[in-house]
């Protein structure tokens, strides 16, 4: 089936450098989205993106919708210590019948004080 | 406040012993959906509901089943647990199929 492909699959950074990351994909999607993964918490969904090219912030968050539609990016700047967890893409590609996701295996975030 | 809620949180428990995890969502979504998470893995789709009596395979069905009598709740049952379902598993709904998915905190299975 499908599959994300994301990277970095773990970082560590001092605090307040800024962060990227992103995933890829061999197809293209109509939507991505990008979740924060706390210890002992479920995904919380960070931003949302809907058309190839939109760039959306939240915050310290900017991600943006790859101009081909196969990829997308998250950056985080000035990150903080409370930024450390597991950063999770999620793509929705096109479909005749049920919306499915796919999601990335993530990317862990270190950030050393 | 809108949450997804997941009971219980975690459990140990033994082949063969049937269980079930119980998932409950007071935002009125029509979408409801169970993931499990493995390391290396991400997310996978077990079952998911487009509403009340309608509920379709994901991409990891095997071993489980799920029911959708009311809008609010959907159910994991392990009919007969496996040492191979340990695993964190997630509940997710949203308002409609295709919108972004909101999380409960998660259930993690320890099956011996």
């Amino acid at each position: 089936g499908q599959q994300l492909n994301q990277s970095p699959q773990s970082m560590f950074i001092q605090e307040g450098e800024d962060v990227s990351m992103n995933c890829t994909s061999s197809s293209i999607f109509n939507t991505w989205l990008w979740y924060k993964q706390d210890p002992g918490e479920g995904p919380v969904l960070l931003i949302a993106l809907y058309k190839a090219g939109e760039l959306t912030s939240n915050g310290r968050l900017t991600a943006q919708f790859g101009i081909t539609r196969k990829d997308s990016f998250l950056n985080i700047s000035a990150s903080i210590p409370s930024d450390v967890g597991i950063y999770f893409c999620a793509g929705l590609p096109p479909t005749s019948g049920t919306y499915k996701y796919i999601f990335g295996t993530g990317t862990r975030l270190k950030v050393l004080a | 406040e809108a949450q997804v809620t997941q009971n219980p949180r975690y459990l140990i428990t033994v082949t063969g012993k049937k269980l079930t995890v119980t998932c409950s969502q007071n935002m009125n979504h029509e979408y409801m959906s169970w993931y499990r998470q493995d390391p290396g893995l991400g997310l996978r789709q077990i079952y998911y509901s487009m509403n009340v009596e309608v509920t379709d395979k994901g991409d990891v069905p095997e071993g489980y089943k799920v029911s959708r009598k009311e809008k609010r709740n959907f159910p994991l049952i392990l009919e007969s647990p496996s040492p191979n379902q340990t695993s964190l598993y997630f509940c997710a709904s949203s308002l409609y199929d295709g919108q972004p998915q909101h999380f409960g905190d998660g259930t993690r299975l320890s099956i011996l």
